[in-house]
């Protein structure tokens, strides 16, 4: 079966940074997103990786390695405002998204 | 984990006809439904809120006779694209939120339907 597996919470300290594991099992592989959401809001778009490597975008990047099916979303010079959870997804060889739980990221001052 | 799964995975369609996408919730009940869009590596669009056996909440801009919405079970939400045109073409992807899990802010995606209208 297709599986995505991520950290259900993860406690931080404002200004360090923080790494969210993901892992997956899928039929195929046509990119990972990782998206942010903030509680009653829709989530928000911040990577795709489809290559193997790091991808940096300001204080976020996010690596992948297709060979270990392991994506990585790196956080850096924590704010509170990044209190949210992160969700990683998987778009198999069908173009179907799977989806992990999601990680919680709680911030502390 | 809960599971959502959406119904057709992927559809074709000519110009002027209407489809109905299916999202269900296979292990829990779902009191909330959302309704996501989402363009190619950009943020899920939301679209609705559906709640079982009221009416749905329609975001600014989203044309609720365009995009019908009915959440007739505590398991079904159905999205009706009526009278469907290329523009209309997307990721259409549903969530589900158990509200008896206690899990107020969790949402549980469904693996979205790719429409194409011609």
């Amino acid at each position: 079966g297709q599986n995505i597996d991520q950290p259900t919470e993860m406690t931080a300290t404002e200004g360090a940074i923080v790494q969210i594991n993901c892992t997956y099992q899928t039929s195929g592989f046509n990119g990972l997103f990782w998206y942010q959401q903030h509680a009653g809001e829709a989530p928000t778009f911040l990577s795709y990786n489809v290559l193997d490597g790091l991808e940096e975008k300001g204080r976020f990047s996010s690596f992948l390695s297709r060979s270990k099916g392991y994506s990585y979303l790196l956080l850096k010079e924590l704010q509170m405002k990044d209190s949210a959870s992160y969700l990683c997804a998987v778009m198999d060889s069908n173009y179907q998204l799977i989806w992990g739980a999601g990680t919680k990221l709680i911030i502390k001052p | 984990g809960a599971v959502v799964s959406q119904h057709p995975s992927r559809v074709i369609c000519k110009s002027g006809t209407s489809v109905k996408i299916e999202c269900r919730s296979l292990d829990f009940q779902a009191t909330t439904m959302f309704w996501y869009r989402q363009f190619p590596k950009q943020s899920l669009m939301l679209m609705a809120t559906s709640n079982e056996g009221s009416k749905a909440t329609y975001e600014q801009g989203v044309e609720k006779d365009k995009f019908l919405i009915n959440h007739a079970s505590l398991t079904l939400s159905t999205l009706t694209v009526t009278s469907a045109h290329p523009e209309d073409s997307s990721f259409y992807i549903c969530s589900a939120r158990d509200w008896d899990a206690g899990e107020t802010d969790t949402q549980y995606f469904g693996p979205g339907t790719r429409l194409t209208v011609l």
